[in-house]
C-alpha cells in the first residue's frame, strides 16, 4: 500500500525556518518524481515545488524560489521542503504528492500545518 | 505560465442530476490534466487523470473528456458522498497549476 507521511510543521514566526519531511512506503521511491503542493486555510490547492526522480530537475513556484529548497533521500526513502525567511502568507497545509510518469499526481499524504504568526 | 480557469466556482445540485464542470487553459496542453476530488480535511483524491482515464475504484458516473485547453468533468448522477469540492490540475508544464475549484453543494 502506498503511503506518504508529512511531518515537521508547527508554528514559526516570521523570518524564520522551518524543516518539513514526507516519509514514503509502499512503492520504489527512487522511480518517481514528487511534489510539495500547499492549502491556505479556506484556500484552493498550489503547488510549490517537484523534484525529478534523480533529484536532476527541480523546479519551483514563484511564490517560494529563493526561499524554499526541495530535496530527497532515496536511500532513506523521504522528500524534504527546507523553508527559509517565512511569511504569514506561507501559513499552509502542506502535502507531498506522487508524480507518475502517466498522469498527474495520484498519491497524496495528509499533509502537515505550517503556521506562520508572530 | 499555464492558467487554469475552472468553472463554476460553487454548484448547487440535487442528488441524482447531472453537473459538468469545466477547465479551461491559457495555452494547449494536450490531455496533461487530472480532476480531483477533495473533502474538508482530506487530501485530494485523483479521480480522472489523462483528460480522460478513470482512475482504478472510482465510480463510473465520473467521466472526463477534452484535449488542448478545454476539458469537463461529468457526474452522470450525484450521490450524496459526491458532493465535495472538485479541482483540475495541469502537469504539462512547470509551474503546475490547478483550477480554482468547484465546491459542489446539496441544493
Amino acid at each position: 500500500e502506498v503511503q506518504l507521511v508529512e511531518s515537521g510543521g508547527g508554528l514559526v514566526k516570521p523570518g524564520g525556518s522551518l524543516r518539513l519531511s514526507c516519509a514514503a512506503s509502499g512503492f520504489i521511491f527512487s522511480s518517481f518524481s514528487m511534489n510539495w503542493v500547499r492549502q491556505a486555510p479556506g484556500k484552493g490547492l498550489e503547488w510549490v515545488a517537484s523534484i525529478s526522480s534523480g533529484s536532476n530537475y527541480i523546479y519551483y513556484a514563484d511564490s517560494v524560489k529563493g526561499r524554499f529548497t526541495i530535496s530527497r533521500d532515496n536511500a532513506k526513502n523521504s522528500l524534504y521542503l527546507q523553508m527559509n525567511s517565512l511569511r504569514v502568507e506561507d501559513t499552509a497545509v502542506y502535502s507531498c504528492a506522487r508524480d507518475p510518469p502517466r498522469g498527474s499526481y495520484d498519491y497524496w499524504g495528509q499533509g502537515t500545518l505550517v503556521t506562520v504568526s508572530s | 505560465d499555464i492558467q487554469m480557469t475552472q468553472s463554476p466556482s460553487s454548484l448547487s445540485a440535487s442528488v441524482g442530476d447531472r453537473v459538468t464542470i469545466t477547465c479551461r487553459a491559457s495555452q494547449g496542453i494536450r490531455n496533461d490534466l487530472g480532476w480531483y476530488q477533495q473533502k474538508p480535511g482530506k487530501a485530494p483524491k485523483r479521480l480522472i487523470y489523462a483528460a480522460s482515464s478513470l482512475q482504478s475504484g472510482v465510480p463510473s458516473r465520473f467521466s472526463g473528456s477534452g484535449s488542448g485547453t478545454e476539458f469537463t468533468l461529468t457526474i452522470s448522477s450525484l450521490q450524496p458522498e459526491d458532493f465535495a469540492t472538485y479541482y483540475c490540475l495541469q502537469d504539462n508544464d512547470y509551474p503546475h497549476t490547478f483550477g480554482q475549484g468547484t465546491k459542489l453543494e446539496i441544493k
